[in-house]
């Protein structure tokens, strides 16, 4: 079946420099993606989304970027920082009429060193 | 934080058991879904809960099922637990396209 997956299950990345984690979707009807951080003992936070109607957005320190031909999508981390160590995932939204789920690939772990 | 909660943080049960772990939605939110996280892999969509009804559901057998109360709170019990049930238990509580997190209830069946 259609999936969400990542390239990388483990990006390290030195603090001050900046990170780029990638994800590779098939479902092509899906319009909303996610981005998710998650630390050890926590449950996923909302970093930032994106519809299929963009391809490039932009947060605070963070950019999402979809290149819907190739069907890619990639997190922008400028800066990185001790705190962003985590699990980031990325999440599709599977609509049908009448509710939505998220379908999550399987992480990647960043890891920041000093 | 998000403002969703769940409970118990922390739980341990015997295989063949019943249990209920319970999620309260963050303030205004009507829709709460459920997932199943194992260890180092992506959540896993158990079911969902618009307005105290089930509108969606995935590939989980009936021994996993839910409520969703007036106040939005919601509550997933499984019954005859087996060990592959061992796992971060999370609930998202979404009003729009946009799902919040609570902090998970790790299970762990022996």
């Amino acid at each position: 079946g259609e999936s969400v997956g990542l390239h990388l299950p483990t990006l390290s990345v030195q603090e001050g420099d900046n990170s780029i984690i990638n994800c590779a979707y098939s479902n092509s009807a899906s319009d909303y993606f996610i981005w998710y951080k998650q630390e050890s003992g926590k449950g996923p936070q909302f970093i930032i989304d994106i519809r299929s109607n963009m391809d490039k957005r932009q947060g605070q320190r963070v950019t999402v970027l979809l290149n819907k031909t190739v069907k890619h999508l990639s997190l922008q981390i400028a800066a990185t920082q001790p705190g962003d160590s985590a699990v980031y995932f990325c999440a599709e939204l599977m609509t049908t009429d009448s509710w939505g789920k998220l379908q999550f690939g399987a992480g990647t772990q960043v890891v920041v060193t000093p | 934080e998000t403002g969703v909660t769940q409970s118990p943080t922390h739980l341990i049960k015997t295989r063949g058991q019943q249990v209920t772990l319970r999620c309260s939605s963050q303030s205004g939110h009507n829709t709460v879904s459920w997932y199943q996280q194992a260890l180092g892999q992506g959540p896993q969509f158990i079911f969902q809960y618009y307005r105290e009804e089930e509108n969606g559901r995935g590939n989980f057998p009936p021994r996993f099922s839910g409520l969703q109360f007036p106040n939005y709170s919601s509550e997933l019990n499984v019954n005859a637990l087996e060990l592959d049930d061992s796992a971060l238990y999370l609930c998202a509580s979404s009003l729009t396209d946009e799902q919040y997190f609570g902090p998970g209830t790790r299970l762990t069946v022996t």
